[in-house]
């Protein structure tokens, strides 16, 4: 089964609007999270690093203003894209890492964003 | 710093053909090295890592991957294609073997034809 939920797989929103998309680890606790974007037929890119309890780093060129990640607990991680523009019409994707030892990482099955 | 370069952008093959998907990396650090694999409107899923303990690294799906320090490649192979390997197919390296922070290759789209 999934272990991780992405939720919505698929979102229409009005330009100018806000957007939320949660990513939840289902099986173990995660310390950190991170978030990839992905256009069209490009590669994923990621967009910052989300660690529990503590701000978000983000990649160079994104952001932070715009694009909020709270990390409230050990199993949510969210990603709000504020006052949407068509251009960040975009694929984004989840990424939870889990704790020591193993630290695996497993992606949660994305989250379609238009913005019309 | 790191990057990852996946030679062609699209793949096509036949049934029962080989697969092949080029992955070349450049990196500073010893890299570790992965493919996924991802289905439309779907998230990505582990296929194998190379994380240094063998150069042939098996995955799942019968794919296998070989790391070449030499070439700087890590090239995905299938001997015999299925319909179901129809997917996006994306080369990434990290720092450490975790997975967590990637670099990801442009992908490969592989088609299968009956």
């Amino acid at each position: 089964g999934a272990v991780v939920s992405q939720h919505p797989s698929w979102v229409i929103c009005k330009s100018g609007t806000s957007v939320k998309i949660e990513c939840r680890s289902l099986d173990f606790q995660a310390t950190t999270m991170f978030w990839y974007r992905q256009f069209p037929k490009q590669s994923l890119m990621l967009m910052a690093t989300s660690n529990e309890g503590s701000k978000a780093t983000y990649e160079q060129g994104v952001e932070k203003d715009k694009f909020l990640i709270n990390h409230a607990s050990l199993t949510l991680s969210t990603l709000t894209v504020t006052s949407a523009h068509p251009e960040d019409s975009s694929f984004y994707i989840c990424s939870v890492r889990e704790r020591q030892p193993t630290t695996r990482a497993f992606f949660g099955q994305g989250t379609r964003l238009t913005v019309v | 710093a790191q990057s990852v370069t996946q030679l062609g952008s699209h793949v096509s093959v036949s049934e029962g053909a080989l697969v092949l998907l080029r992955c070349n990396y450049s990196s500073s650090v010893p890299p570790y090295l992965f493919w996924y694999v991802q289905y439309p409107n779907q998230g990505l899923q582990l296929l194998l890592k190379y994380t240094s303990a063998a150069t042939l690294v098996k995955g799942i799906n019968g794919f296998e991957a070989e790391f070449k320090k030499s070439e700087t490649s890590f090239h995905l192979t299938k001997p015999s294609a299925h319909m179901s390997d129809a997917a996006e197919y994306f080369c990434a390296v990290s720092k450490n073997n975790q997975g967590g922070k990637l670099i990801f290759g442009q992908g490969t789209e592989l088609s299968v034809k009956p």
